[in-house]
């Protein structure tokens, strides 16, 4: 079945520097969707990304859609404490249910 | 607040009863979906209804998951005999009908299975 995969699994970054995880489905996707989980919260849409090679950008974070439509990234730069999170993938998968990757918990020490 | 409510939001419960959640969606979206999370992953898809008809399920939804939506409107999640495996965040969301649209998740109902 399809899959998703997200690098890394953790991040501990200062205040300040930049941050960025990686998504990668085992199929062709026809979306991709970023959520953001505080913890003992539950997922919070943050952006879809719909076309090959596209690039979005939200303040600070700028989300990328990989060229053949099976990869993903987003980058925050200059993180701060209230980035606290994990950031999950999540790639259409029939019907629009969502297949999410495992996510990547940041960490940010001021 | 995404408008998605969800009730219990906790539920303890001893191995072998049977447990129920709600979910009342946000009211124009006609699609509903239920997950599952444990802790340290991320959200696994269960079932998917739109409107009142359940139109996928997943083999994670053994027999003893049951779901409805009866009237298209709120759905229910029901678990018979639990096991402490069960033990998770169930979050359900719902969404538009439309290609790729936004799925919104309410605060989920967090099981524990003694």
């Amino acid at each position: 079945g399809q899959q998703v995969m997200q690098i890394p699994q953790y991040q501990h970054v200062q205040e300040g520097e930049d941050f960025t995880t990686y998504c990668n489905s085992s199929t062709t996707l026809s979306n991709i969707q970023w959520y953001k989980q505080r913890p003992g919260g539950h997922p919070v849409f943050l952006i879809q990304l719909v076309k090959s090679g596209e690039v979005k950008k939200q303040k600070r974070l700028t989300f990328q859609f990989g060229e053949a439509k099976k990869n993903s990234s987003l980058h925050i730069t200059a993180t701060q404490t209230t980035d606290v999170g994990t950031y999950f993938c999540a790639g259409g998968g029939g019907y629009n249910k969502l297949i999410f990757g495992a996510g990547t918990r940041l960490a940010v020490h001021p | 607040d995404t408008g998605v409510s969800q009730n219990p939001r906790h539920k303890i419960t001893k191995r072998g009863q049977n447990v129920t959640f709600r979910c009342d969606p946000i009211s124009e979206h006609n699609r509903l979906y239920w997950y599952r999370q444990t802790l340290g992953q991320g959200p696994e898809f269960l079932t998917y209804f739109q409107n009142e008809a359940q139109l996928e399920k997943s083999r994670l939804l053994s027999d003893r998951f049951s779901a409805e939506r009866p009237k298209g409107s709120f759905s229910t999640l029901e678990i018979q005999r639990t096991e402490q495996g069960d033990s998770a965040m169930y979050l359900c969301a719902s969404s538009s009908f439309g290609r790729g649209e936004t799925q919104y998740f309410g605060p989920g109902t967090r099981l524990l299975v003694l």
